[in-house]
């Protein structure tokens, strides 16, 4: 079974561009979650999507948007993108997330720096 | 505030001995989980604990939850070279997110 793929894996950008970032879920998955993973912060959660539906979200500006579609793929948006913004963000997946305790399955991550 | 401490942030063993990792957390949560991550890479799922009392195995790793207690331990029994890596802890307090701590690099040296 292939694992949870995310793209692109490595990305530089400038301030106040935007970026769009990628995840593919394991097959049969419906729900994504995605992280920010900083030096100073750590892991934050940014949202989780299920069934293109976002369930929950996490404390970001509203800069950080996502979305999933109908095969469950999902993406994250930044926009107006903020030298804090560097940083590794994961995605996970699972059969029904978080509110059916299922265990997650990460993806490789996208590495981010903004200039 | 939801937090999620862990200690040692750092922790440096010999192989052979055996060592633990505390995880505490703010308020009342039975949902626990334990992640290994090595340096460049992602995130691995160790464990799942899911009650209090709850208590599981995977080779040199153990885990257990005392939720009266807000701690979860995460035991390294004669500890190897290959478990050299960074251990986060993660709890949902009941909103369906996941809180994590700061996270233990574990050096295991010969």
């Amino acid at each position: 079974k292939a694992g949870v793929t995310q793209t692109p894996r490595y990305l530089i950008k400038t301030r106040g561009q935007q970026v769009t970032l990628s995840c593919s879920p394991i097959s049969g998955h419906r729900s994504v979650s995605w992280y920010q993973q900083t030096p100073g912060q750590g892991l934050q959660f940014l949202f989780e999507y299920f069934s293109e539906t976002q369930r929950n979200k996490g404390n970001f500006p509203g800069r950080f948007s996502g979305r999933q579609f109908s095969n469950s793929r999902s993406e994250m948006n930044v926009s107006t993108l903020e030298l804090g913004d560097s940083a590794l963000y994961l995605c996970a997946s699972s059969l029904r997330g978080l509110a059916g305790t299922d265990t997650q399955y990460f993806g490789p991550g996208t590495r981010l720096t903004v200039l | 505030e939801l937090k999620v401490e862990q200690n040692p942030l750092f922790l440096s063993m010999q192989e052979g001995k055996n060592y633990t990792i505390y995880c505490n957390y703010s308020t009342t949560s039975d949902r626990l989980y334990w992640y290994r991550q090595d340096p460049g890479k992602s995130l691995e799922s160790l464990f799942v604990l899911l009650s209090n009392g709850a208590v599981k195995q995977e080779g040199r790793l153990m885990a257990s939850l005392d939720t009266k207690a807000r701690l979860s331990t995460l035991h390294i029994t004669a500890a190897v070279h290959d478990l050299s890596a960074t251990y986060f802890c993660a709890v949902d307090f009941g909103n369906e997110k996941l809180t994590f701590g700061t996270g233990t690099r574990l050096t295991i040296i010969p």
